[in-house]
């Protein structure tokens, strides 16, 4: 079954501190994994994507890593500002026959002064 | 500006009244969806349309209508909304099917079901 699980569901941090949050998935034959940025009351707006060949890419602050060997990617924050402060959804897509996305839940991420 | 837009962002009502939730985007996409969004849970997919006048079920499309008589508007129809409606919809559009290229959100409207 194609599953996409993310960790921590939410996570408080001060600002200025770096944060990581994971994603795992099951998702096969796999073809490319995004991550969105979700604010409060808004909806989600792509942050990076990656492919099978790729196992990192920067936006920013905002770095992904993708291992596609044992199928997990991490969205590395550095110096976090409160506008960091919002949802953080992991998306993976898989090629067959056309194309199948799977959201992951999100995680929760507080920004605190 | 590029954006998809939908209207309107809140609504309450009550069940079995019919209801239409309207969205639109103006980057020429050819590709539309709409989802749901509860908590604990990642988007769903309700319907998409890959053209004009083309539609198709997604994961959970039970309860729920749509038409895509132009390329720019894709609305969603409820003809008798139930409680477990109750959720914050949101638009999205595409140059071609999600997995290949990159999707656009609305802002999202907050349904409630009483």
């Amino acid at each position: 079954k194609n599953q996409v699980e993310q960790s921590p569901q939410s996570l408080i941090i001060l600002e200025g501190k770096n944060c990581t949050l994971q994603c795992n998935y099951t998702v096969s034959p796999f073809s490319n994994l995004r991550w969105y940025k979700q604010d409060t009351g808004r909806g989600p707006v792509s942050l990076t994507i990656m492919t099978f060949s790729e196992n990192t890419k920067s936006n920013g602050r905002y770095t992904a890593t993708l291992d596609a060997d044992t199928k997990q990617s991490s969205l590395h924050i550095t110096a976090s500002q409160l506008s960091d402060s919002a949802s953080y959804i992991c998306v993976v897509s898989a090629a067959s026959g056309g194309f199948k996305t799977i959201f992951g839940a999100g995680t929760r991420l507080f920004v605190k002064a | 500006e590029a954006q998809v837009t939908q209207n309107p962002r809140y609504l309450i009502t009550v069940t079995g009244k019919k209801l239409t939730v309207t969205c639109s985007q103006n980057m020429n996409h050819e590709y539309m969806s709409w989802y749901r969004q509860d908590p604990g849970l990642g988007l769903r997919q309700i319907y998409y349309s890959m053209n004009v006048e083309v539609t198709d079920k997604g994961d959970v499309p039970e309860g729920y209508k749509v038409s895509r008589k132009e390329k720019r508007n894709f609305p969603l129809i409820l003809e008798s909304p139930s409680p477990n409606q109750t959720s914050l919809y949101f638009c999205a559009s595409s140059l071609g099917e999600p997995g290949r290229y990159e999707q656009y959100f609305g802002p999202g409207t907050r349904l409630t079901v009483t």
